[in-house]
């Protein structure tokens, strides 16, 4: 299974962009790179996915590295309440979303 | 559509008991995971169901086990429990289980093993 390495923690200022950035060296071609975030007391909830271009959706954007070892999520306008732990993970097709330890957002006002 | 649920949402147990918790997916899911989140491991792929058949399993001992029944509605089951065993269950329901599908979670069963 694809590993992800991601910082521990991250800073932000309110109404700024946030890039989070993520290294999965060992990705395969079928795995599909997904971000999913989890808030205090929540279960993590999906945020974003992509294979090999980049995606936009109403909650951020994926930029996937052109060789698909990195990818960053892209949060272009940070406010309090995307204060979370963001994961990124690789999902196969065996179904596993094998999670790493996360990158823990901090929102400044 | 109703989101994923899980009962109970909490749960106090003594070590050597067994313990049963469920998940009820989103309409029409077909695919159900779970997982155990703790403090010092983070969160940890447990097993995964599809179309009520076991399709994954993580590293975890025989004494978890889990099933899913025709309706998708899945239970997972850890016997002997140990005091390791405290912390957040988490499930989670997509449509299918393979690359692209997303993953819905539900709100998670904290269990405290005394």
């Amino acid at each position: 299974d694809a590993k992800t390495t991601q910082p521990n923690s991250m800073e932000s200022n309110e109404e700024e962009p946030v890039h989070l950035p993520c290294n999965h060296s060992t990705i395969s071609g079928t795995d599909y790179i997904h971000w999913y975030r989890q808030l205090p007391s929540q279960g993590p909830e999906y945020v974003i996915h992509g294979l090999t271009s980049n995606v936009n959706n109403r909650m951020a954007s994926l930029a996937i590295a052109e060789d698909r070892k990195s990818s960053t999520l892209i949060l272009h306008r940070a406010t309090l309440r995307d204060a979370a732990v963001y994961y990124c993970l690789m999902r196969g097709n065996t179904g596993k979303l094998i999670f790493g330890q996360g990158t823990t957002l901090q929102v400044k006002p | 559509k109703a989101g994923v649920t899980q009962t109970p949402r909490y749960l106090i147990k003594t070590r050597g008991q067994q313990v049963t918790l469920s998940c009820s997916p989103i309409s029409g899911h077909r695919s159900v995971s779970w997982y155990q989140q703790t403090p010092g491991q983070g969160l940890q792929f447990l097993f995964e169901y599809f179309s009520e058949t076991q399709r994954n399993k993580g590293n975890f001992p025989g004494r978890f086990s889990g099933r899913q029944f025709s309706n998708s509605r899945s239970e997972m089951n850890v016997s002997t429990l140990e005091l390791g065993d405290s912390a957040l269950y988490l499930c989670a329901s997509s449509l299918e289980g393979h690359g692209s599908a997303t993953q819905y979670f539900g709100p998670g069963t904290r269990l405290l093993v005394l």
